[in-house]
């Protein structure tokens, strides 16, 4: 079946150090989407990839999706302490709903 | 706030007892889930509604849990004979379905947290 894997599970910086999630998938997707889930909160939608190789920013965020549809990935520009929390690439199932890893937990040091 | 709005907050509950969580979804989205999180975990699919029709429950969903969207606006999930591996957080999302291009934005509710002791 379908498999997302998203690396790395967990990240430390330093605030001010940029940082990369990367989401790999074993199949084409049709698109991609991006949550924050920040401690204690609920998952927060940033954003939606459908086209092969888009790339779209958010002030220090940038997300891009593969040519191939295959992988994308979420890159945040010089970190904030307000960055910190958990990252989740997902993927629609067959049934419109979200299928979810474990993302990558951010922290940020001040 | 026109969000998705979840109740209780917290609910706990000695294992045995049956609980009700109600979601009420932002009000003109016609798709309404229901996810389940545990720590470390990210959500995993319960059920989903579209209008008042649940369309889809997970093998996760065992017959102990049941739920209801009656007139295709607020949701109840409700668990019977709750076990302790049932302690999770129960997370609600809605959206509004325009077309198919698969998974369209999901809007989360601050989620139900349940502890069964």
């Amino acid at each position: 079946g379908q498999q997302v894997m998203q690396i790395p599970q967990y990240q430390h910086v330093q605030e001010g150090e940029d940082f990369t999630t990367y989401c790999n998938s074993s199949t084409t997707l049709s698109n991609i989407q991006w949550y924050k889930q920040r401690p204690g909160g609920h998952p927060v939608f940033l954003i939606q990839l459908v086209k092969s190789g888009e790339v779209k920013k958010q002030k220090r965020l940038t997300f891009q999706f593969g040519e191939a549809k295959k992988n994308s990935s979420l890159h945040i520009t010089a970190t904030q302490t307000t960055d910190v929390g958990t990252y989740f690439c997902n993927y629609g199932g067959s049934q419109g709903n979200l299928i979810f890893g474990k993302g990558t937990k951010l922290s940020v040091k001040p | 706030d026109t969000g998705v709005s979840q109740d209780p907050r917290h609910k706990i509950t000695k294992r045995g007892q049956n609980v009700t969580f109600r979601c009420d979804p932002i009000s003109e989205h016609n798709r309404l889930y229901w996810y389940r999180q545990t720590l470390g975990q990210g959500p995993e699919f319960l059920t989903y509604f579209q209008n008042e029709a649940q369309l889809e429950k997970s093998r996760l969903l065992s017959d102990r849990f049941s739920a209801e969207r009656p007139k295709g606006s607020f949701s109840t999930l409700e668990i019977q004979r709750t076990e302790q591996g049932d302690s999770a957080m129960y997370l609600c999302a809605s959206s509004l379905i325009r077309f198919q291009t698969g998974a369209d934005t999901q809007y989360f509710g601050p989620g139900t947290r349940l502890t069964v002791l």
